[in-house]
């Protein structure tokens, strides 16, 4: 069974600092990752993902991720955060094949971006 | 597009009685539906894989006499809380895949919150 971390539980963030979220996962084959955000009061949505291909991936917003293999990470940065992207942050994998596309979420990431 | 609602919202029953919540794809045909539960400051917790025209696959330490899984169409999922208890109160979410690829993506429905009293 595959499982997530996600090291940082609450982020505190000035307008325009750059954003960099920790996601590490385990897992014995391939998988797809994600990156979920939940606004508040909204549902979940999808701001990126991997799946083969090209180990940077950009998103919607101008977030980002990349797929570091050997570190078995995934981790979202953003160069520059706006107050609207106060939110929490999921990472989510899911087996690459097999397994019924069943996502496994890390307990997330509490950003607030303070003006 | 890839919109999925759920309904209620929210609900608050007593104790012993059943609550059901709806999960619609409204543009487009979901061959998988998946409900998930969050509860307070924690993450997603998988409960069950809903296939359409079959019976659920529910996730282990999951009782599928308590939760019911109905998937009768391509655009509609249902789970039924039955003889609900205050440790059932969560927030209950489901997502729907379009296909059969595993490289599909999963959307999300916007959650209903359940309250047992």
């Amino acid at each position: 069974a595959q499982s997530v971390s996600q090291h940082n539980h609450h982020v505190i963030l000035s307008e325009a600092a750059s954003l960099e979220l920790g996601c590490n996962y385990s897992y014995g084959g391939t998988v797809n990752l994600f990156w979920y955000v939940q606004y508040p009061g909204q549902h979940l949505q999808l701001l990126l993902k991997y799946f083969s291909g090209d180990p940077l991936v950009k998103g919607i917003k101008g977030f980002e991720a990349e797929f570091i293999k050997s570190k078995f990470s995934f981790n979202l940065r953003k160069p520059s955060v706006q107050w609207s992207d106060t939110a929490e942050y999921f990472c989510a994998v899911s087996p690459f094949t097999g397994g019924g596309n069943k996502l496994t979420f890390g307990t997330g990431t509490q950003l607030k971006v303070e003006l | 597009g890839a919109v999925v609602s759920q309904h209620p919202s929210r609900v608050i029953c007593k104790s012993g009685t059943s609550v059901k919540i709806e999960c619609r794809s409204l543009d487009f045909q979901a061959t998988t539906m998946f409900w998930y539960r969050q509860f307070p400051k924690q993450s997603l917790m998988l409960m069950a894989t809903s296939n359409e025209g079959s019976k659920a696959t529910y996730e282990q330490g999951v009782e599928k006499d308590k939760f019911l899984i109905n998937h009768a169409s391509l655009t509609l999922s249902t789970l039924t809380v039955t003889s609900a208890h205050p440790e059932d109160s969560s927030f209950y979410i489901c997502s729907a895949r379009e296909g059969e690829v595993s490289t599909d993506t999963q959307y999300f429905g916007p959650g209903t919150r359940l309250t047992v009293l």
